[in-house]
């Protein structure tokens, strides 16, 4: 398998413009989680799905992030509008639980820059 | 309210020691503890789970303690080699309706110095 696939890698964009960010999770995987990495907070999960349904949105910052999980293969996270103290890395990870091992595997991160 | 605890500071250690690295956790009750390991510009990699019953567990070099009286897990590299130069990071579930979600802490520097 390939692993948990993120697109783009990097993303350049201006304050108030929209951004989607996009992860195919490992085939067979039933969860799907939305982290966002910066020095100051650490990894902190933003959302996560369980068999494509949103199970936890506490951490999603404002209304400004929305995410999406409309098959068992593709998520996005959007932010729309974006702000400069958006800028971070968002990873994507995706588990499976089988008689309670619950090691997630992450991708490689989107690095997001917004001015 | 809940919290993880990994030593900010970065740790040096020379080639051939052992790095152990701490996590110390409170208003848990975890179930098991985990620890992934992060290279720069990539995404953290699992290392390995540990439960609430066992006190230890070790993969190759890697031997990782789990005290819950303490609320702390020690995680130790053996014959530290530079390659093991990264940050670790140590994760705790935190039950939400049922479904594992996990915490991670801030995690801890390791150099290991030829």
């Amino acid at each position: 398998d390939a692993g948990v696939i993120q697109s783009p890698r990097h993303e350049v964009t201006e304050m108030g413009q929209e951004v989607t960010l996009r992860c195919k999770p490992i085939s067979g995987h039933d969860y799907l989680f939305w982290y966002r990495q910066t020095m100051m907070r650490g990894l902190e999960l933003l959302i996560y799905f369980n068999n494509n349904v949103p199970i936890d949105d506490s951490g999603m910052p404002e209304d400004r992030f929305s995410a999406k999980m409309p098959n068992a293969s593709f998520s996005t996270l959007k932010i729309q509008p974006s702000e400069p103290r958006d800028s971070a890395v968002y990873f994507c990870a995706s588990s499976l639980v089988q008689g309670a091992g619950y090691e997630q595997y992450f991708g490689p991160g989107t690095r997001l820059t917004v001015t | 309210s809940q919290k993880i605890e990994q030593n900010s500071e970065a740790l040096n250690i020379q080639e051939g020691k052992t790095a152990t690295l701490t996590c110390n956790y409170t208003n848990y009750s975890p179930a098991y503890l985990q620890w992934y390991r992060q290279d720069p510009g990539r995404g953290p990699v699992f290392l390995l789970l540990i439960r609430e019953n066992e006190k230890e567990k070790r993969k190759e070099r890697l031997k990782v303690t789990f005290d819950t009286t303490l609320k702390q897990s020690l995680f130790h590299i053996t014959a530290s080699q530079p390659a093991d130069s990264a940050t670790y990071l140590c994760a705790l579930p935190k039950n939400s309706g049922g479904y594992q979600k996990v915490t991670f802490g801030t995690g801890t520097k390791l150099q290991v110095i030829p």
